[in-house]
């Protein structure tokens, strides 16, 4: 049961290079989620998207970008590298029915240094 | 702005005890309203979602007051297993649906 799917799970950069956070979720849901975690701090939303071909900036964008061509994978690609995009990454699913009870799954973090 | 508060803590309690925390939220707008538990170097998990008529799930209470805008969290007979982060989570209705996330309350059970 593999749920929601991150790689790497550890990366240090190099001020000014480029990668690739995969994230790929087996369960056919709708919304999917980027969020970084800085040390002591809450989850802030990068991107998010409702559904395939649909994308959308969260709080902290800027440094980012998401594409959204098949339903289960949200690559989160950093251009340029800079100190301040270290942190933790997570990457959540959830299926879109509004009311009580809509469960976010997460994977189980990339761990990103930009040195 | 859509803001989720939560008190950092850290809130430290022996073994056995009551802890209670709370969460504010600023739209009245929230459709949906969880719980998450964040150990250490770990993504969070669904602790357990809150209803509108509150609810309980072995040890634990969530309790939901519309009308003040705050949820919060009841853990009885603490466990040292406990000792971890709990954010608070709301989901807004309107729009997109999107959650938000309190930066955490850090709880530390001790022997």
């Amino acid at each position: 049961n593999a749920g929601v799917t991150q790689t790497p799970k550890f990366r240090i950069l190099k001020i000014g290079q480029s990668m690739t956070l995969q994230c790929t979720q087996d369960m056919n849901h709708n919304y999917m989620y980027w969020y970084r975690q800085d040390p002591g701090m809450g989850l802030k939303l990068i991107y998010y998207s409702v559904g395939a071909g649909i994308t959308d900036k969260g709080e902290v964008p800027n440094g980012y970008n998401v594409s959204r061509s098949t339903t289960e994978d949200f690559p989160l690609r950093l251009e340029l590298a800079a100190p301040s995009q270290t942190s933790v990454y997570f990457c959540a699913s959830s299926p879109h029915n509004p009311g009580e009870g809509n469960t976010i799954y997460f994977g189980e973090g990339s761990w990103l240094t930009v040195v | 702005r859509k803001e989720v508060e939560q008190d950092p803590g850290p809130f430290n309690v022996p073994e056995g005890a009551t802890v209670a925390f709370n969460c504010t939220y600023s739209n009245s707008a929230s459709q949906s309203f969880f719980w998450y538990r964040q150990d250490c170097r770990k993504e969070p998990k669904l602790l357990m979602s809150v209803y509108s008529s509150g609810n309980e799930d072995g040890r634990f209470t969530a309790q939901l007051n519309r009308a003040s805008q705050y949820i919060s969290l009841l853990i009885r007979d603490s466990k040292l297993s406990d000792s971890a982060t709990y954010l608070c989570v709301v989901k807004w209705s309107g729009g997109s649906y999107i959650p938000t996330f309190g930066r955490g309350t850090s709880l530390i059970v001790h022997p």
